[in-house]
């Protein structure tokens, strides 16, 4: 089973540019997530997607962030315009099987290999 | 809300030794607990999770956790490290009816030393 596909591995940008990362979850996950880790800190949720609506986004810097998943499967996530604290790895994530009545508060989160973005 | 906190941001230990990281979390009723693992440049991968069932959670690559309420602690253990255990680990909690949200602590970088 083929896992969490993001691409680019590694972007770099000058401050005020933007910039888009990719993602594709595991096939037939319902839910996906993006995750911005900071250099020594823990990844914190930006967004989570159910199917193509957003369930959370409370944590999304709106003003310059946006992330969509206009069919269902893939996602985009966009800054515009980067800033320096943007610096960061962006982490895709998906769970939950369509149609399995699994137990969503439980199901195991895949995470792709991540974005690394550097903003000089 | 729901907080988790890992003491010590470096563990050092040397190969065959006990691995110990510590997690606490801070959540008014049990949650779901949740330790990952970290290699460099790749993503998370779930080691194990906590979820009401068994206190002692047995996961992959020999990891365990022992969920104690009373400590409020969700610490991660391997009775013999090997050099391919060295990586970053990182606990994390989620919310009983809260959806899914992970909140991740600020991780744990394991060392192991011949």
């Amino acid at each position: 089973e083929a896992g969490v596909a993001q691409s680019p591995r590694y972007k770099i940008i000058e401050k005020r540019q933007s910039v888009a990362f990719w993602c594709n979850p595991i096939s037939g996950h319902a839910t996906l997530y993006w995750y911005q880790q900071i250099l020594g800190q823990g990844p914190k949720l930006l967004i989570q997607f159910q199917n193509n609506g957003v369930v959370d986004d409370s944590q999304l810097p709106k003003d310059r962030f946006s992330a969509e998943r206009l069919k269902g499967v893939d996602s985009t996530l966009k800054i515009q315009p980067a800033k320096l604290e943007d610096s960061a790895v962006y982490l895709c994530a998906s769970s939950t099987p369509v149609g399995t009545g699994g137990d969503p508060s439980t199901d195991t989160q895949y995470f792709g290999p991540g974005t690394r973005l550097t903003v000089l | 809300a729901q907080s988790v906190t890992q003491l010590g941001s470096h563990v050092s230990v040397s190969e065959g030794a006990l691995v110990l990281l510590r997690c606490n979390y801070s959540s008014s009723v049990p949650p779901y607990l949740f330790w990952y693992v970290q290699y460099p440049n790749q993503g998370l991968q779930l080691l194990l999770k906590y979820t009401s069932a068994a206190t002692l959670v047995k996961g992959i690559n020999g990891f365990e956790a022992e969920f104690k309420k009373s400590e409020t602690s969700f610490h991660l253990t391997k009775p013999s490290a090997h050099m391919s255990d060295a990586a970053e680990y990182f606990c994390a909690v989620r919310m009983r009816g809260g959806g899914n949200k992970l909140t991740f602590g600020t991780g744990t970088q394991l060392k192991v030393e011949l």
